[in-house]
């Protein structure tokens, strides 16, 4: 069965980078058929995608973040990482990672980590 | 990027209710629609994927129907742990988007 679970500072200072690491267990990251994804939640807000990063290393990210995100494998650790630079109060949420299936054609995202609340503060 | 409009924002309903909740897309994307609940301070779990597909371990009181642009997503037989908030998603193009959420109300 496999599990997420997110791991990072739970406080980052203004234009500073977020970094925050998902780790996998049950399953290897590099297994084909997968992408592995962000996904945020500002305080009573709704679900926002990040971006994710396929098994094979490819990435595709929200255009509202492309110059400020990168997701990349640690392939020894079976993990992956989130960096967002020039973080503001605006980035404060709770950052999810998930697990992306392609399953009868369609994608979705089935495994999902609990969460870690990011925020962002002088 | 595909837009998501879930209506209603909110739903009261009873124990033992149907409701539905739907969720209409700026583009038609086939049956590439997922269902989401959210239960506050928990991790998303998937109820249904491609608009009609339950996802193993999910009580077959949802349901979901639905294709090109708009979609439902029903629940008979309302349980108290029902009563969260639910979102949409499209799996159609990156980058993947939600719907604002249904925040289903006793």
């Amino acid at each position: 069965q496999v599990q997420l679970q997110e791991s990072g500072p739970g406080l980052v200072k203004p234009s500073q980078i977020l970094s925050l690491t998902c780790t996998v267990s049950g399953g290897s990251i590099t297994s084909a058929g997968y992408y592995w994804a962000w996904v945020r939640q500002h305080p009573g807000k709704g679900l926002e995608w990040i971006g994710y990063i396929s098994h094979s290393g490819n990435s595709y990210y929200n255009p509202t973040l492309k110059s400020r995100v990168s997701i990349s494998p640690d392939t020894s650790k079976n993990q992956f990482s989130l960096t967002l630079s020039s973080v503001t109060a605006a980035d404060t949420a709770v950052y999810y990672c998930a697990r992306e299936r392609l399953q009868y054609q369609v994608a979705h995202m089935d495994v999902w980590g609990k969460g870690t609340t990011v925020a962002v503060s002088s | 990027d595909i837009q998501l409009t879930q209506s209603p924002s909110s739903l009261s309903a009873s124990l033992g209710d149907r409701v539905t909740i739907s969720c209409r897309t700026s583009q038609s994307i086939s049956n590439y629609l997922n269902w989401y609940q959210h239960a506050a301070g928990r991790a998303p779990k998937l109820l249904i994927y491609g608009a009609s597909t339950l996802q193993s371990g999910v009580p077959s009181r949802f349901s979901g129907s639905g294709s090109g642009t708009d979609f439902t997503l029903t629940i008979s037989n309302l349980q108290p742990e029902d009563f969260t908030t639910f979102y949409c998603q499209q799996s159609y193009s990156p980058p993947r988007t939600f719907g604002q959420g249904t925040k289903l109300e006793i």
